[in-house]
């Protein structure tokens, strides 16, 4: 069965330091895995995503992700924060072979302090 | 705007009422989900449609839940007799069928259960 497994419920940085959001997975397959965003009273937007291509994922703003087979994980970073990357980040991942649905993680808050 | 609209955005009822919500996807995207998020929890899903047919439902989703999409466009989402635990996030998301990866998510509908 797939699981997502978000490492830290809450991280807080100051502007301009480094992010890491850790989060392993569990699948069966090959899975597609993606990190989501969601900022106070708005909908979830795709970071970035994975799916067996470069293990090296770039996504919006900044922000990018490795993901490690051997370790099972798909750790977001970004290398300086900036106050607007407050909000709660989601670890999704999406295995065809056990359905269509995405199996998201229950998140990390992130704050970020001047 | 040609994203995930739903609607209401927020909806307050008293126990034991029925509330209907709605979803209109992307324009041409043959794949709709139904999420729930709760306070503090990742979004789980509800089920899923591909065009008009019902093809997954969650066992999250009991018998006062029914969701439709007639004509393989917008979905509605029914909740009968609501008790208080139904209070949650209702989230909408849909995906064209050339792609298994991102899935394109609405606002949401805030329901509250007194």
């Amino acid at each position: 069965a797939q699981s997502v497994t978000q490492l830290d419920s809450h991280v807080s940085v100051s502007e301009g330091t480094p992010v890491l959001l850790r989060c392993n997975y569990s699948s069966s397959y090959s899975p597609s895995l993606f990190w989501y965003v969601q900022h106070p009273n708005k909908g979830l937007q795709l970071l970035l995503k994975y799916t067996s291509a470069a293990t090296l994922v770039k996504g919006i703003n900044g922000f990018e992700a490795e993901f490690k087979k051997s370790e099972t994980s798909f750790h977001l970073t970004k290398p300086s924060a900036h106050m607007s990357d407050a909000a709660e980040y989601f670890c999704v991942v999406s295995d065809p072979q056990a359905g269509t649905a995405l199996i998201f993680g229950k998140g990390t808050t992130l704050s970020v302090s001047s | 705007d040609t994203g995930v609209s739903q609607d209401p955005r927020h909806k307050i009822t008293k126990r034991g009422q029925n509330v209907t919500f709605r979803c209109d996807p992307i324009s041409e995207h043959n794949r709709l989900y139904w999420y729930r998020q709760t306070l503090g929890q990742g979004p789980e899903f509800l089920t899923y449609f591909q065009n008009e047919a019902q093809l997954e439902k969650s066992r999250l989703l009991s018998d006062r839940f029914s969701a439709e999409r007639p004509k393989g466009s917008f979905s509605t989402l029914e909740i009968q007799r609501t008790e208080q635990g139904d209070s949650a996030m209702y989230l909408c998301a849909s995906i064209p069928e050339s792609s298994y990866n991102e899935q394109f998510f609405g606002p949401g509908t805030r329901l509250t259960v007194l």
